[in-house]
């Protein structure tokens, strides 16, 4: 059974840092990795999502790596900013592209 | 604006009630699904459905009813059986053709047992 771990639980950065949010995996057979954010109380918007033939995925300043041979993925976030304060989900998507989830870290982007 | 909408935003029940979650989606998606939101254990599937009329359980299905009469529709129902129904409710929908798989989610809708 698919199992998803992600550390840490909770990150508190200083605006404009740069930071890196993980996730691992224990089954390496994924269709792919799928990013998520999620603000309190609603629902997930996705942000990026990594097919198990690719390596990394980018858009503006978000980079998402994939490592399936290790069971793992990276989200870096550049620049980081005050609204970028949300909760990180990663998902990977088994057969029936059914999710298994993490717990989330939960980050905080300080003035 | 195509998306997908979910009613309630909030519910409460009494004790032994039913309740049904509204989920529509008008992405012209193929597949639909219900999860379940906890503090601190993350998502957690319930039902999804991948053709109309045809619906699969998940990981936690017991209390809880589905059904697909229409692509754009996949209405959940909480049953007096559920015994920790209080939490956030998320549907999700993808399409099935081509490569990406992307699930899309709505607002979710949060029920509370009274």
């Amino acid at each position: 059974k698919q199992e998803v771990t992600q550390i840490p639980a909770a990150l508190s950065v200083p605006e404009g840092e740069n930071l890196v949010l993980n996730c691992s995996f224990t089954d390496s057979a994924i269709y792919n990795l799928q990013w998520f954010r999620q603000d309190p109380g609603k629902g997930l918007t996705s942000l990026l999502l990594i097919q198990s033939s690719q390596r990394e995925q980018t858009s503006g300043r978000l980079n998402a790596s994939l490592d399936k041979s290790s069971g793992r993925s990276t989200l870096y976030i550049a620049a980081s900013q005050p609204g970028d304060s949300a909760t990180y989900l990663c998902a990977a998507t088994g057969t029936a592209s059914k999710l298994t989830f993490g717990t989330g870290t939960r980050l905080q982007v300080t003035l | 604006d195509g998306g997908i909408t979910q009613s309630p935003k909030y519910l409460f029940r009494k004790e032994g009630q039913n309740v049904t979650l509204s989920c529509e989606q008008n992405l012209n998606h193929d597949a639909m699904y219900w999860y379940r939101q906890d503090p601190g254990q993350g998502l957690r599937l319930i039902y999804y459905s991948q053709i109309v009329n045809d619906f699969q359980k998940g990981d936690i299905a017991e209390g809880y009813s589905v059904s697909r009469e229409k692509k754009e529709s996949f209405p959940l129902t909480v049953t007096s059986a559920q015994k920790n129904p209080t939490a956030f409710y998320l549907c999700a929908s993808r399409r099935l053709a081509g490569d990406v798989n992307e699930q899309f989610f709505g607002p979710g809708t949060r029920l509370t047992v009274l």
